[in-house]
């Protein structure tokens, strides 16, 4: 099945700058990545997704970037604020089921004032 | 707005107990899933379920069972709860489709003591 690596796990950024999260596949098959965000004590919720056609995809100060020849996909938030702060998850669709997604491991972002 | 409910927030249970979950979803969705949380490991999949009375296992689905009579609402059950499965649960629906969005509900905390 599907493998999905996060990393890093934990990432500090002072407010204003940028932050990357990077996230690896296993399955070549998989053509559907989102990006969800959970805030402490609450549900995680997608911020932005891609699919396998297209590279990159920009909502405001977030990003995703989709490398399918290397089988992975990154999240960039710009000019960083307190209220980024949270867990982020990647997740890769499961070409056996379709329905499926597998997800990272996550990681804490903090965003220091 | 979608919403996913989960039938309780916070749950204490003993060793050997059955527990049930409940989740209920108000968007006509045909997919429904039961994942757990866990610090480190990210959100891993326990059972899903495409059409009413139909159930897949995930990866984890061991001391699980999952049952769905109604479209909207999807049950985990724990046969003989185990300190091991003291988590956080989430449930999630989607509507049909590849790689469509998942709706989270707002999680329930169970501790087996």
């Amino acid at each position: 099945g599907e493998n999905v690596e996060q990393h890093p796990s934990t990432l500090s950024v002072q407010e204003g700058d940028s932050a990357v999260i990077k996230c690896t596949y296993s399955d070549s098959a998989s053509n559907y990545f989102p990006w969800y965000k959970q805030e402490l004590g609450k549900r995680p919720q997608l911020i932005i997704d891609i699919r396998s056609n297209v590279g990159e995809k920009k909502d405001q100060r977030i990003a995703v970037t989709l490398n399918k020849t290397a089988k992975h996909f990154s999240l960039h938030i710009t000019e960083t604020q307190p209220e980024d702060s949270a867990v982020y998850f990647c997740a890769a669709s499961n070409s056996g089921s379709a329905r499926q997604l597998t997800f990272g491991s996550g990681t804490q972002l903090t965003v220091l004032p | 707005d979608v919403k996913v409910t989960q039938s309780s927030r916070y749950l204490v249970k003993r060793t050997g107990e059955k527990v049930f979950l409940e989740c209920v979803q108000d968007m006509d969705h045909e997919n429904m899933f039961w994942y757990r949380q866990d610090p480190g490991l990210g959100l891993r999949l326990i059972y899903f379920s495409y059409d009413v009375k139909m159930k897949e296992k995930g990866d984890i689905p061991e001391g699980y069972s999952v049952s769905r009579e109604k479209k909207e609402r999807f049950s985990l059950i724990l046969e003989s709860a185990s300190t091991s499965q003291t988590s956080m649960y989430l449930c999630a629906s989607s509507p049909q489709g590849r790689g469509e969005t998942q709706y989270f509900g707002p999680g329930t905390r169970l501790l087996v003591l």
